[in-house]
This record gives structure tokens, sequence and C-alpha cells, in this order.
């Protein structure tokens, strides 16, 4: 069965960093592209960037260039997302997501809430 | 930057209704290839975002036949027929031609 398990809620300090992360099971990363997606509070989906975990190439919608940082660890199966320089504006929920068919996400993880506040 | 609109942004409706929701993109979805990538999900509170259509027109595993999707180009459509209360929720549209777009997303709620 596939699988993508996140980390739990993040409380996290303005200017802080936080690595955020996505462990696969019932598949291999390497075969897939992975996606991270944003949802700030009564706001809609976001694309944030996606990684090939066979090379580690990874392309960025351009808002979070600088901002987000995405890799993967194929060993554990899992892919992590780095926010830096946090804001309140970066408090969201955060999903990863498997891209499948046609460029389509089949599996999302069941998201991280992350909160920015001192 | 391809920019994706839906609408409606609400659409209030009484369970057995047809809805249709659209989907526009600034740039035409067809690559070079003549593959065109949009897709929809739907969204409930407290879930994660379920796959619904993909390639404009294809029902994912276990998606209900009253979902449907068509369009071509820069114009898109889902249409859900003999609305369930399990069909309530966000619907987004996702451009993945040009890099990934979602739509703003529409809410489907009781009347």
């Amino acid at each position: 069965e596939v699988q993508l398990q996140q980390s739990g809620a993040e409380l996290v300090r303005p200017g802080a960093l936080v690595k955020l992360s996505c462990k696969a099971s019932g598949f291999n990363i390497k075969d897939y592209y992975m996606h991270w997606v944003k949802q700030r509070p009564e706001q809609g989906l976001e694309w944030i960037g996606w990684i090939d975990p066979e090379n580690g190439n990874t392309i960025y919608d351009p808002k979070f260039q600088g901002k987000a940082s995405i890799t993967a660890d194929t060993s554990s199966n899992t892919a992590y997302l780095q926010l830096s320089s946090l804001t309140s504006e970066d408090t969201a929920v955060y999903y990863c997501a498997r891209e499948g068919y046609g460029s389509s996400y089949n599996y999302w993880g069941q998201g991280t809430t992350l909160t920015v506040s001192s | 930057d391809v920019v994706v609109t839906q609408t409606p942004l609400s659409l209030p409706v009484s369970f057995g209704d047809q809805v249709s929701i659209s989907c526009r993109s600034s740039q035409s979805l067809a690559n070079s290839y003549g593959n065109t990538y949009l897709s929809w999900y739907l969204h409930k509170p407290g879930q994660s975002p379920q796959l619904l259509i993909y390639g404009i027109s294809n029902r994912f595993s276990g998606v209900p036949d009253r979902f449907s999707g068509s369009g071509s180009g820069t114009d898109f459509t889902l249409k859900i027929s003999t609305i369930k209360p399990e069909d309530l929720g966000m619907y987004y549209c996702l451009q993945g031609t040009h890099q990934y777009t979602f739509g703003g997303g529409t809410k489907l709620e009781i009347k």
C-alpha cells in the first residue's frame, strides 16, 4: 500500500529554519518525482516545487526560490522540505505528494502544520 | 507565469443536483507532444486533497463515474452529476504542463 507519512506539527520562532519530512512506503521514491504543496489558513493550494530523488534535481516556483529547499534521501525513502528565515507568512499546512500519470498528484501525505510565532 | 482561474468561487447545491466547475488557463495546456496535463482534486476539511481526474478526463482509481472532466487548450470543466453529501468540499484544478499552478478553488456547499 502506498503511503506518505509526514512529520509532526512544528511551532518555530520567526527567523528560524525548519525541515519537514515525508517518508514513503509501498514504493521507491527513486521512481517518482516528489512534490511539496503549501496551504495557508483559509487559502488555496500553492505549488512549492519538486525533486527527482534519483538525481536530486529540483525545480521551484519562483515565489519559493530562496525560501524552500527540497531534498531526498533514497536510503530512507524520504523527501524533505526545508524552509528558512521563517515569518508569519510561512504559517501553513505543508503537503508532500507523489507525481502520477499526467503530472497529477495521485498520493498525498497527511500534511504538516507549521506555525511561526514568537 | 501561467494563471489558472476557477469559477465559480462558491457553488451552493442541493443533493441530487448536477453542477459544473470551470477552469481556465492563461496559456494553452497542450504541450508540443499533444499532451495536456490538467487534473482535478477534492479537498475536504481535515483531510489531504484527493485526486479525481487526470489528463483532462481520466478518472483516478475508485472515483465514481458521476465525476467527469472535459475540455482542451485553455478551457476545462469538471462536471458532477447527482451530488452526494460526500462530494462537499473545495475543488481545485491543477495545470502541470508549464510547471505547476493550482486554480483558486471552488467551494461546493449545501444551499
